[in-house]
C-alpha cells in the first residue's frame, strides 16, 4: 500500500518568502506528526495532530511556523517570512498507534 | 530531561560482524523505544521498537536490548552486511506525550565487504 507522501521533494526559496509544505499520510491513520531535521542531526519533534485537531505545538520554533490538518487527512506546514535558519528537511510521519512511518521528507533551501 | 543520548556517533564494522549502537535517556515517563534506520534522501523508516516490560526483542538480525533501571537501551545487527551501511537513530516516546518521539543525534554505520 501506499505510504507516507510530501510534496514537493525540494524546494528553494529566497529569505522573507512564505513556503508551503504537503503532507498526505496513510490512509486511516489518526496520528499526524512534523518533525525538522538539520543536517547530521536527528529529527526534532514540531507539532502533532489527531485527526484536525493539533493537540501539541510545542516543538514549532517561532509563530513564523503554522501548520494544518483540515479534514484529518492531509496536512499543511506552512512557514511565513522563511529565514536562513529554516533550512532543514521536513517530515512528517503518521501513525495508526504506536509506531510512525515517515514520509521521505521536503528539503527546504532557503537562500 | 527529554534528552536521548546516541554512541558512537559513527562506526565501522567489517562484513559479518556485530554492530552496536546505544542510547540513554533520562525521562522515566518514556516507555516506547523505537530504532530508525535512514538513508540519504530518504525518511527514517522503523527498524525495530521495544517496550519497558521485556528486556529483548529480537527481530531477524536485529535485536534491541532494554536496562530499565540504567536507563540505556541498544542496537545490535549481527552478521553486519554492506547493506546495512546507513544513519541509526534512536528514539524515545510516551504515551502521556502522545508519542511524539525524541530522536538520539544519530549513528553513521558503515560496513566494509
Amino acid at each position: 500500500g501506499a505510504g507516507v507522501s510530501q510534496s514537493p521533494r525540494y524546494k528553494v526559496a529566497k529569505r522573507g518568502q512564505d513556503v508551503a509544505l504537503r503532507c498526505d499520510p496513510i490512509s486511516g491513520h489518526v496520528s499526524l506528526f512534523w518533525y525538522q531535521q538539520a543536517l547530521g542531526q536527528g529529527p526534532e519533534f514540531l507539532t502533532y495532530f489527531q485527526n484536525e485537531a493539533q493537540l501539541d505545538k510545542s516543538g514549532l520554533p517561532s509563530d513564523r511556523f503554522f501548520a494544518e490538518r483540515p479534514e484529518g487527512s492531509v496536512s499543511t506546514l506552512k512557514i511565513q517570512r522563511t529565514q536562513q535558519e529554516d533550512s532543514a528537511v521536513y517530515l512528517c510521519a503518521s501513525s495508526y498507534r504506536d509506531e510512525q512511518f515517515f514520509g521521505p521528507g521536503t528539503r527546504l533551501t532557503v537562500l | 530531561q527529554q534528552q536521548v543520548k546516541q554512541s558512537p556517533q559513527s562506526l565501522i564494522v567489517q562484513k559479518g560482524g556485530i554492530s552496536i549502537i546505544n542510547c540513554a535517556y533520562e525521562n522515566t515517563a518514556f516507555d516506547y523505544f523505537p530504532w530508525y534506520q535512514q538513508f540519504p534522501g530518504k525518511g527514517p523508516a522503523l527498524l525495530i521498537a521495544i517496550r519497558p516490560d521485556v528486556s529483548e526483542k529480537k527481530e531477524g538480525r536485529f535485536t534491541i536490548s532494554f536496562n530499565k533501571s540504567a536507563k540505556q537501551f541498544s542496537l545490535h545487527i549481527m552478521d553486519s552486511q554492506p547493506g546495512d551501511s546507513a544513519t541509526y537513530f534512536c528514539a524515545a516516546g510516551a504515551v502521556q506525550g502522545a508519542q511524539k518521539l525524541v530522536f538520539g543525534q544519530g549513528t553513521r554505520l558503515t560496513i566494509n565487504p
